[in-house]
């Protein structure tokens, strides 16, 4: 079993719609998570964090549910340019060491 | 301007033959990190440096080598590279873990094994 894990989509939905993405984690010891965006054959690039008391970024919102050990993304009014894969993320971290575990990505296209 | 540096950004080349990627930041940044992509395995995490000379395994070390001998450059080595090296390699740097901080990602090395 994946240590992050993602439903790997593709999800298509027309522009101006809701879009929810979950993610699930194992490890209960992961202590920070973050939402990024991977455009087709570019770079990842951070979307947002993730904190339990949830947050939000214009029309994103993430939250972490850690007694479920999920994390959600929402993007409301969606448009054409948030057509991504957005890739799911869990840090765990102690004194001298950090593992970063990537999910394997939600793939979203927009439609017109 | 802030940036992670990955050479080369394409390589083909043949089973066994050496081949060092090479990664640079000039933010003066603590953690550097190798990560490989793979369709539907997404981005695996291969090395990662805390520091200078610090250095320990990610998820997929093997036939791998990396050494961070100064801050700002964190090589990739394949001592004897493998058709199941054949990927998309990115090299990310970020202040000491992530916490709050992003992780910044270089424009990626795409590597064939033959």
């Amino acid at each position: 079993r994946k240590e992050v894990e993602q439903d790997p989509g593709p999800f298509n939905v027309p522009e101006g719609a809701t879009v929810a993405f979950n993610c699930t984690y194992s490890n209960s010891a992961s202590q920070s998570f973050f939402w990024y965006r991977q455009d087709c054959r570019k770079e990842p690039k951070l979307l947002m964090s993730v904190y339990s008391s949830g947050n939000e970024d214009g029309r994103f919102t993430a939250q972490l549910n850690r007694a479920s050990q999920y994390i959600s993304l929402l993007i409301r009014d969606s448009k054409l340019s948030d057509s991504a894969t957005y890739l799911c993320v869990a840090e765990h971290r102690g004194s001298s060491a950090s593992k970063i575990i990537f999910g394997s990505g939600t793939r979203l296209s927009i439609r017109p | 301007e802030a940036q992670v540096t990955q050479n080369p950004r394409y390589l083909i080349t043949v089973t066994g033959k050496k081949l060092t990627v090479t990664c640079s930041q000039n933010m003066n940044h603590e953690y550097m990190s190798w990560y490989r992509q793979d369709p539907g395995l997404g981005l695996r995490q291969i090395y990662y440096s805390m520091n200078v000379e610090v250095t320990d395994k990610g998820d997929v070390p093997e036939g791998y080598k990396v050494s961070r001998k100064e801050k700002r450059n964190f090589p990739l080595i394949l001592e004897s590279p493998s058709p199941n090296q054949t990927s998309l390699y990115f090299c990310a740097s970020s202040l000491v873990g992530t916490g709050s901080q992003p992780q910044h990602f270089g424009d990626g090395t795409r590597l064939s094994i033959l």
